[in-house]
């Protein structure tokens, strides 16, 4: 298997627009998580799904962020809009039922 | 509730010496435990993991870390580090219940650096 794949890997924009972020989780793991991390907060939890249901998105930072999993195989996360402090490095991970999650390389995010 | 404490932010030792890096967690449940490697520009590499088995585990790269419950711990070791090893190390908690997958908490990670 190919593991979690992201894209795009590196992406900058400006502040107000609008970004989204792809990834694609490894075949036949029921749980997906979007994580965010940075220097001052560390590794954040943002949102995860099992079987493509959001299950809990209290790390959300707020209404701009929103995620989706239309179908096993592909999930987002979008910023509308953008601002300077989304700047981060967004980790997607995967995982089984047994708790060890399998990350992807991530998207750096920066935000002008 | 769940959470990690992860002592020392950066430890540095010199290569072929013994490594030693510290987790201590809370959980109201029996845990499962991790330990993850993060290269630099990369994302997080599982190293181990406990999860009720043997209080030993052993993990890629020559790691090992033991699950002591009585200290609330899950500390990592190497008997020797190699400057392969330099790289930011985090412990992460997970609820046991009975096969169900939870949310992992990470710790704030420590660095490594390996002086040659």
């Amino acid at each position: 298997d190919a593991g979690v794949i992201q894209s795009p890997r590196h992406e900058v924009t400006e502040m107000g627009q609008e970004v989204t972020l792809r990834c694609k989780p490894i075949s036949g793991h029921d749980y997906l998580f979007w994580y965010r991390q940075t220097m001052m907060r560390g590794l954040e939890l943002l949102i995860y799904f099992n079987n493509n249901v959001p299950i809990d998105d209290s790390g959300m930072p707020e209404d701009r962020f929103s995620a989706k999993m239309p179908n096993a195989s592909f999930s987002t996360l979008k910023i509308q809009p953008s601002e300077p402090r989304d700047s981060a490095v967004y980790f997607c991970a995967s995982s089984p039922d047994r708790g060890e999650q399998y990350f992807g390389p991530g998207t750096r995010l920066t935000v002008t | 509730a769940q959470s990690v404490t992860q002592l020392g932010s950066h430890v540095s030792v010199s290569e072929g010496a013994l490594v030693l890096l510290r987790c201590n967690y809370s959980s109201s449940v029996p845990p499962y435990l991790f330990w993850y490697v993060q290269y630099p520009n990369q994302g997080l590499q599982l190293l181990l993991k406990y999860t009720s088995a043997a209080t030993l585990v052993k993990g890629i790269n020559g790691f090992e870390a033991e699950f002591k419950k009585s200290e609330t711990s899950f500390h990592l070791t190497k008997p020797s580090a190699h400057m392969s090893d330099a790289a930011e190390y985090f412990c992460a908690v997970s609820q046991n219940s009975g096969g169900s997958n939870y949310k992992l908490t990470f710790g704030k990670g420590t660095l490594l650096t390996v002086n040659p």
